[in-house]
């Protein structure tokens, strides 16, 4: 069974950068696991920031990012403003069609 | 504009199955998958398969093959998640998301409660 693991809870002063990390119970997440990041606040719908690594969704503010650093998928926010406090999700496509979500971040910022 | 809505809330007891919809607008329906993915409450997301654009085949997560079956209607623009052996671990929040080719959902359906209980 595939976990997908990610920090549970980080904090992040305003104006101050972060950097959420996705990574896998056994082997290391690359492109081709086409990463994607997804935020979510309570009681919403999730809203998808970063497909394919590095691809900004629709709408979706410059200062999110995605990478990958080192044997992990990444998301980085910079210039946090209050209303970035949510959860966070990547997914990971892990092949002949299926995929995996992330256990999941709780962004505070403060 | 893009849409997907789904059906409303439904209550059913331990061992029943349930149906949701989730119709789509504002895109050719038949050209993109669509995933269904599931939230326990206060828990994470949870990928449980997926359908592709011609409806002719599914993937689901292992954890929910056999009790699970996603079907599509192209005369309605609709897709359709079947859950079925329902027991109170299935309740959650279910949501549709659509998938333009990008390997992710981008667009979210509003979520469909459903709630097991005897």
């Amino acid at each position: 069974q595939t976990v997908v693991t990610q920090e549970p809870s980080l904090s992040v002063s305003p104006g101050g950068t972060v950097t959420l990390t996705c990574g896998l119970s056994s082997g290391s997440v690359s492109t081709t696991h086409y990463p994607s990041w997804y935020q979510q606040t309570p009681g919403q719908a999730p809203r998808t920031l970063i497909y394919s690594t590095n691809t900004r969704s629709s709408g979706v503010p410059d200062r999110f990012s995605g990478s990958i650093l080192g044997s992990k998928a990444a998301l980085t926010i910079a210039g946090a403003q209050a209303d970035d406090e949510s959860d966070y999700y990547c997914a990971l496509y892990m092949g002949r069609g299926t995929y995996v979500f992330g256990t999941g971040t709780k962004v505070t910022v403060l | 504009q893009v849409q997907l809505v789904q059906s409303g809330a439904e209550v059913k007891k331990p061992g029943a199955s349930v149906k949701i919809s989730c119709k789509a607008s504002g895109y050719t329906f038949t050209s993109l998958h669509m995933h269904w993915v599931r939230q326990a409450p206060g828990q994470g997301l949870e990928w449980m398969g997926q359908i592709s654009p011609s409806g002719g085949k599914t993937n689901y997560a292992q954890k929910f093959q056999g009790r699970v079956r996603m079907t599509r209607d192209m005369s309605t623009s609709t897709d359709y998640m079947e859950l079925s052996s329902l027991r109170s671990e299935d309740t959650a929040m279910y949501y549709c998301g659509r998938d333009s080719g990008t390997y992710s959902p981008d667009v979210w359906g509003q979520g469909t409660l459903v709630t097991v209980s005897s």
